[in-house]
């Protein structure tokens, strides 16, 4: 079974600064996705990045960027010029390529980010 | 872009009454849904995968006969919680991806329900 760890229940970074987010996973499989998604207060679950583990280059959506290292199954979440509205409640989630049918995606126990003023 | 639509979202109701919370997917055609709850400070739970036309999928330790999954057309999946108990309060959130996009799409999530069970 799929399980992915993020070992940081809280971070805080200093608004305007950078701040990395870790998870690690664990599969077998060799073709997957891996993806950040955020969920603010309101509780809506928002995709921040995705990366497809066929590809080596890291990942990249404006101020967002991942570090994916396949052979340590690794994929941190760097932020960039933090804002306020990063604030939020991060999950880092893997999803394998093809199950068959659906793909159920398992999702980490998430990191709280504070963003101080 | 995608967008899934649920409903309520945040609803009350007594011990022993059932709710139904509704999963729409407004501009795509949704084979598959999904269906998670999530405790305080805690991650989302896969509970169930909706697919049309046929029974839902339950993971390990999710009882059937309590959390009612119909997903009657290819734009709407149902969640019944039966017999409801206090225990049962939780945020539920539905999910669903674009099918035409098989590969290369994301999930995308309803803002979720809150149920409380007085």
């Amino acid at each position: 079974a799929q399980t992915v760890t993020q070992s940081q229940p809280e971070m805080s970074v200093q608004e305007a600064e950078t701040v990395t987010l870790s998870c690690t996973y664990d599969t077998s499989e060799s073709d997957y996705y891996l993806f950040w998604y955020k969920q603010p207060p309101s509780r809506q679950m928002i995709l921040v990045i995705r990366q497809e583990a066929y590809k080596q280059q890291n990942a990249t959506e404006n101020r967002f960027s991942v570090n994916f290292q396949k052979a340590a199954k690794s994929f941190s979440l760097k932020i960039s010029d933090s804002q306020l509205g990063d604030a939020a409640m991060y999950f880092c989630a893997y999803r394998r390529l093809n199950s068959g049918g659906y793909q159920k995606v398992t999702f980490g126990i998430g990191t709280k980010l504070q963003v101080i003023p | 872009g995608a967008v899934v639509s649920q409903h309520p979202s945040w609803v009350i109701c007594k011990s022993g009454t059932s709710v139904k919370i509704e999963c729409r997917s407004l501009d795509f055609q949704a084979t598959t849904m999904f269906w998670y709850r999530q405790f305080p400070k805690q991650s989302l739970m896969l509970m169930a995968t909706s697919n049309e036309g046929s029974k839902a999928t339950y993971e390990q330790g999710v009882e059937k006969d309590k959390f009612l999954i119909n997903h009657a057309s290819l734009t709407l999946s149902t969640l019944t919680v039966t017999s409801a108990h206090p225990e049962d309060s939780s945020f539920y959130i539905c999910s669903a991806r674009d099918p035409a996009r098989f590969y290369n799409s994301p999930l995308h999530f309803g803002n979720g329900t809150r149920l409380t069970v007085t």
